[in-house]
């Protein structure tokens, strides 16, 4: 067990309708990554947050926002939702910002699927 | 931007026997970090092993080792003695140590079998 949890597990949702993927980071975590895992792309970095700011962006499309908030769990808001939408969202957390070279931790992710 | 790239797609080998995966990556920066994950089929993504760039030494994880080339760009990874529960897809990933909020960028991953 990682210690990120992730909620839900699964998501079925039709296409235009909006959801929200939560995280809890791993206790005394500061740092949270947000990943999409499709199965022809990989693993796409989208966004971090760092004690409730903005660190780093990735392809994150503008359809997608996201927050982490002061007791630092985060939200991934995906709107306006295509069938390409439809993959497992991870989020991962770390103690530090990233230069210290702490590993990443990774819920189980959220498996989305736009119907 | 930093790349990583896993040139073997697919790979297998037998119970008990050694297997080498490996990673290259591309970067104009000195200080970083590399890691290892595993993804079996539950999904779940593993810390498997991290090797930090300025360390000639490289890291070793019980039967899971690293050949760590920084002049060449190279970070291999050998598991001994494979197991069945070692089944998976592995990824290697690159982490910057010169910019603040780093992200962890990952390979395209190999899909290792383990035959009994």
């Amino acid at each position: 067990d990682s210690g990120v949890t992730q909620t839900p597990k699964h998501l079925i949702t039709a296409t235009g309708q909006r959801v929200t993927l939560r995280c809890s980071p791993r206790s005394g975590d500061l740092s949270v990554y947000w990943y999409q895992q499709s199965l022809d792309q990989g693993l796409q970095f989208l966004i971090q947050y760092y004690n409730g700011e903005e660190r780093a962006k990735g392809n994150i499309l503008e359809r997608f926002s996201a927050q982490q908030f002061p007791d630092l769990h985060s939200e991934l808001n995906l709107s306006s939702l295509e069938l390409g939408d439809s993959a497992l969202y991870f989020c991962a957390s770390s103690s530090g910002q990233g230069k210290e070279g702490s590993p990443l931790h990774f819920g189980n992710g959220t498996r989305l699927t736009v119907t | 931007a930093q790349t990583v790239t896993q040139s073997q797609p697919e790979m297998s080998v037998q119970e008990a026997e050694t297997v080498t995966l490996s990673c290259t990556y591309d970067t104009s920066e000195s200080d970083y970090y590399l890691f290892w994950y595993k993804q079996p089929p539950s999904r779940q993504m593993i810390l498997v092993i991290r090797q930090e760039a300025y360390k000639q030494q490289n890291a070793t994880e019980n039967r899971f080792s690293v050949n760590f080339q920084k002049a060449a760009k190279s970070f291999s990874l050998k598991i001994s003695d494979s197991q069945l529960g070692d089944a998976a897809m592995y990824f290697c990933a690159y982490r910057s140590a010169e910019t603040s909020g780093s992200r962890l960028t990952f390979g395209e991953g190999t899909q290792l079998t383990v035959n009994p």
